[in-house]
């Protein structure tokens, strides 16, 4: 079973639609969760924050249920900028801070 | 400001070469890292650098040498490179804590690399 796992997509959704990414992971010990999303040829760039509590940042919502071990991305009003993969990164535990990625997720918002 | 940069974007160098993949950054981050990114692929951790000391190697080959040099810079030195060693590396910073929760990595934009 893999560390993190992924729907690799692609998810076309028309611009405005709502989406849902969900990512689960395999290691009860692991302390930090987040969303990049990666352009193509680009960089990841850091999306945002996972926390138990959940956050929300503008139209994004990310949650985190750590019994059930999994995390979950929410788009609101998806813009056609918004295409992208979506990458779920769990880091283990502190004493390992590298980041392990899910295989991510396409979204290609279309107009 | 949240800024990773690299040097060269872009590289093609052949077997015999020796060359050096350069990452600077001045946000006072103590951890550092090289990844490798094939295409349609998540990026693959090569090496940590926690306090300007290695401390992960996932088992890279011999013909990629790291170095940090200090707490802003880390080089990644290439001899000897195999075709299949094509790809785009990626180097990551973040903040370094002991015994706190890890924090989130920034990337620079990577150097994409031929080997021919």
């Amino acid at each position: 079973r893999k560390e993190v796992e992924q729907d690799p997509g692609p998810f076309n959704v028309p611009e405005g639609a709502t989406v849902a990414f969900n990512c689960t992971y395999s290691n009860s010990a692991s302390q930090s969760f987040f969303w990049y999303r990666q352009d193509c040829r680009k960089e990841p760039k850091l999306l945002m924050s996972v926390y138990s509590s959940g956050n929300e940042d503008g139209r994004f919502t990310a949650q985190l249920n750590r019994a059930s071990q999994y995390i979950s991305l929410l788009i609101r009003d998806s813009k056609l900028s918004d295409s992208a993969t979506y990458l779920c990164v769990v880091i283990g535990y502190t004493g390992r801070r590298a980041l392990t990625f899910g295989s991510g997720t396409r979204l290609q918002v279309q107009p | 400001d949240t800024e990773v940069t690299q040097t060269p974007k872009h590289l093609v160098m052949g077997m015999t070469n020796k060359k050096s993949l350069k990452c600077e950054q001045h946000m006072g981050h103590r951890a550092m890292y090289w990844y490798k990114q094939k295409a349609k692929k998540p990026p693959e951790l090569m090496f940590v650098y926690s306090y300007e000391k290695l401390s992960i190697n996932e088992s890279v080959p011999s013909r990629f040498s790291p170095e940090c040099p200090n707490s802003s810079l880390l080089n990644l030195h290439l001899h000897a490179l195999q075709p299949e060693d094509s790809a785009l590396y990626l180097c990551a910073s973040s903040q370094d804590a002991p015994g706190s929760p890890p924090y989130e990595q920034y990337f620079g934009p990577g150097t994409r690399l031929t080997v021919t």
